[in-house]
Formats: C-alpha cells, sequence, structure tokens
C-alpha cells in the first residue's frame, strides 16, 4: 500500500537557521502531496500541497516541490522563527485534498532562540 | 471560514467509565468526519469514517463496539470511548469534509483523553 517515510526527529535549529526536511513516499498512481503542521495540543493544519509533479507548494516561507522522479516532497525553510517550533506531518492522498490520506510518521521542530 | 470544533478538549477519567467526544462543523455542513488517533510522538492512525445518516466504516483493528461513532446531522459526529481503560488514553482528532466536489479536510483542536 501507500506509504510515507520522513526523516526522525527531533530537529533541532537556532533561529534564522535552513531548515530541511525530507519526505519521501511510495504510492500507485498520481497521489496529492501535503505538509500538515500540529502546533502543541492543537489539531493539524494545513501548510501546503502540491497536486501534481512539478508543482511548489509554499506558505508562510515554506516550501516544497513535488518530484515524481525521485518520490519526494522536502519542506524548506529559509530563515526558520520560534515560533515554527511543532510536528510536521508529510502525507499523501489520492484526491486532491483527498479523503484517504497517509500521514508521515511526522517530526518534531525545535527553534531555539 | 471551515472551523472544526471538539469537545471536550481535555478529559481525564477513572477506568470503566465511558467518554463521548463530539466534532462540530461550525460554519458549514459536512457529509463526511473522520476520527483519527494519535499516539505520543507519533503519526495520526485514521480510525473510522463517518458519513451523515449512515454507520460509520471502521479501519482495520479498530473495534467499533468499543470505538462507537453517531454521525446524526451535517454538522456533528461524535466519538463515544465505552468502558475505557488505560491503554485508550490517547489523543484523538476529528476532521471534516465540506459537502460537494474535492474538498480539504478542515481539522478539529483534538481531544486528550486520559484514563486512570
Amino acid at each position: 500500500g501507500d506509504s510515507v517515510t520522513q526523516m526522525e526527529g527531533p530537529v533541532t535549529l537556532s533561529e534564522e537557521a535552513f531548515l530541511t526536511i525530507n519526505c519521501t513516499y511510495t504510492a500507485t498512481g498520481y497521489p496529492s502531496l501535503f505538509w500538515y503542521v500540529q502546533y502543541p495540543g492543537e489539531g493539524l493544519q494545513l501548510l501546503l500541497k502540491a497536486t501534481k509533479a512539478d508543482d511548489k507548494g509554499s506558505n508562510k516561507g515554506f516550501e516544497a516541490t513535488y518530484r515524481k522522479e525521485t518520490t519526494s516532497f522536502h519542506l524548506e525553510k529559509g530563515s526558520v522563527q520560534v515560533s515554527d517550533s511543532a510536528v510536521y506531518f508529510c502525507a499523501l492522498s489520492d484526491l486532491h485534498y483527498g479523503q484517504n490520506f497517509v500521514f508521515g510518521p511526522g517530526t518534531r521542530l525545535s527553534v531555539l532562540p | 471560514g471551515a472551523v472544526v470544533s471538539q469537545h471536550p478538549s481535555r478529559v481525564i477519567c477513572k477506568s470503566g467509565t465511558s467518554v463521548k467526544i463530539e466534532c462540530r462543523s461550525l460554519d458549514f455542513q459536512a457529509t463526511t468526519m473522520f476520527w483519527y488517533r494519535q499516539f505520543p510522538k507519533q503519526s495520526l492512525m485514521l480510525m473510522a469514517t463517518s458519513n451523515e445518516g449512515s454507520k460509520a466504516t471502521y479501519e482495520q483493528g479498530v473495534e467499533k463496539d468499543k470505538f462507537l461513532i453517531n454521525h446524526a446531522s451535517l454538522t456533528l459526529s461524535t466519538l463515544t470511548v465505552t468502558s475505557a481503560h488505560p491503554e485508550d488514553s490517547s489523543f484523538y482528532i476529528c476532521s471534516a469534509i465540506k459537502m460537494g466536489g474535492d474538498q480539504p479536510q478542515h481539522f478539529g483542536d483534538g481531544t486528550r483523553l486520559s484514563i486512570l
């Protein structure tokens, strides 16, 4: 079945550092790809998404590019802030938004001032 | 818009108690709601899909008699953990999809359930 793999955390960075969180997937067909963020004690919020190969999703300084050839959707941000501390989930779906989400295990990011 | 509210946000109760968690779509009608369970430092695991007016569809390994789901209206789904035990302690998150077409899931803020 479909699956999502993320780099293991936790990831600890200093403020203004560059962030990369790796995400790779296996899927039949052509899934849509998502990054969700979960702040402490809260549910998930959609951060960005991409629905086809070479699409770039971006939001709040974060971006990720749908790479079909490497089956990847790595999350990047050029300069992280303390407020970015959260758990980040990579996910795929067989629809643009999807009812059949497959989530990765999540990567916890801690940004130190 | 597209706000999903869960209640309660946190509950602590004794073993053997049944606990009801509500998931409401506040400003839209939701034909489908989902219930997820999240163990500490792990990802979300889909428990069941709830469609208004019909029986929920449970994922493999989820006990439907243990986790009762009722989707009585287009804005409310409830999850009842019956005769809860410490191993049921977890973070439960619901999401809802608006009526019509290929719509995004909107997630609630989750309910932390602790069984003593």
